[in-house]
């Protein structure tokens, strides 16, 4: 069974501070990483991809990836209200199929 | 910008039922997926088209459900004989091929309702 872990959360942290997101996977051979969000009642948004292993900016946002400890990260510098939402990790097989984690729930405090 | 779009926003239907989800994926994608999300649940997946067959499908999608690209744009969703369990959020997604191609873009969803 291949799983994808996330902390259920809440995660709650102050505008402007940074908010730290993090997911495990089982299945070593997984290539591809993918950090969506999603609000209530709508569709994952994608964030950001990873592929290779260290870290990758995107404005705000910041993956990281560490194959050999299966593990991803999302952090978002400067949170802002706008960012409270559940985001969601997801892990690619080799057959093009996702597998999602349930969801960090992010709440940043006005 | 392009996008997936799905119809109907919302369906409501009576078990036993048949339903069709509909989807258009973005025009120059090729792989074409469905997902579905209980309320409060995970994104779980169903199954994933390509080259109009499917190339993989979870233990989810039974003998109730079945996939067809009828023409060149849409890609739809049947349900056979609805349960009262097959109540959730049904999203479509659609990706590139080849390296660099993999991420899904998902469309806004279909609420399916079974009473």
């Amino acid at each position: 069974q291949k799983e994808v872990e996330q902390n259920s959360g809440p995660l709650s942290v102050p505008e402007g501070a940074i908010a730290s997101l993090n997911c495990t996977y089982s299945d070593r051979v997984s290539q591809s990483f993918f950090w969506y969000r999603q609000y209530s009642g709508k569709s994952p948004e994608l964030i950001m991809s990873i592929y290779s292993n260290g870290d990758k900016e995107d404005g705000r946002f910041t993956a990281q990836l560490n194959k050999a400890s299966q593990y991803v990260s999302l952090l978002i510098r400067d949170s802002q209200p706008s960012d409270s939402a559940t985001y969601l990790c997801a892990v690619m097989n080799t057959g093009n199929q996702f597998y999602f984690g349930t969801g960090t729930s992010l709440t940043v405090i006005p | 910008e392009p996008e997936v779009t799905q119809t109907p926003s919302h369906q409501v239907t009576q078990m036993g039922q048949e339903v069709i989800l509909r989807c258009v994926p973005i025009s120059n994608h090729l792989y074409f997926y469905w997902y579905r999300q209980i309320l409060g649940q995970k994104v779980e997946f169903l199954v994933s088209f390509y080259n109009n067959e499917i190339s993989e499908k979870s233990e989810i999608f039974d003998d109730q459900f079945s996939v067809e690209r009828p023409d060149g744009s849409n890609f739809t969703l049947k349900i056979r004989s609805t349960k009262l369990e097959d109540s959730a959020m049904y999203f479509c997604a659609s990706s590139g091929a080849g390296e660099g191609q993999e991420t899904q873009y998902f469309g806004p969803g279909t609420r399916l309702l079974v009473l």
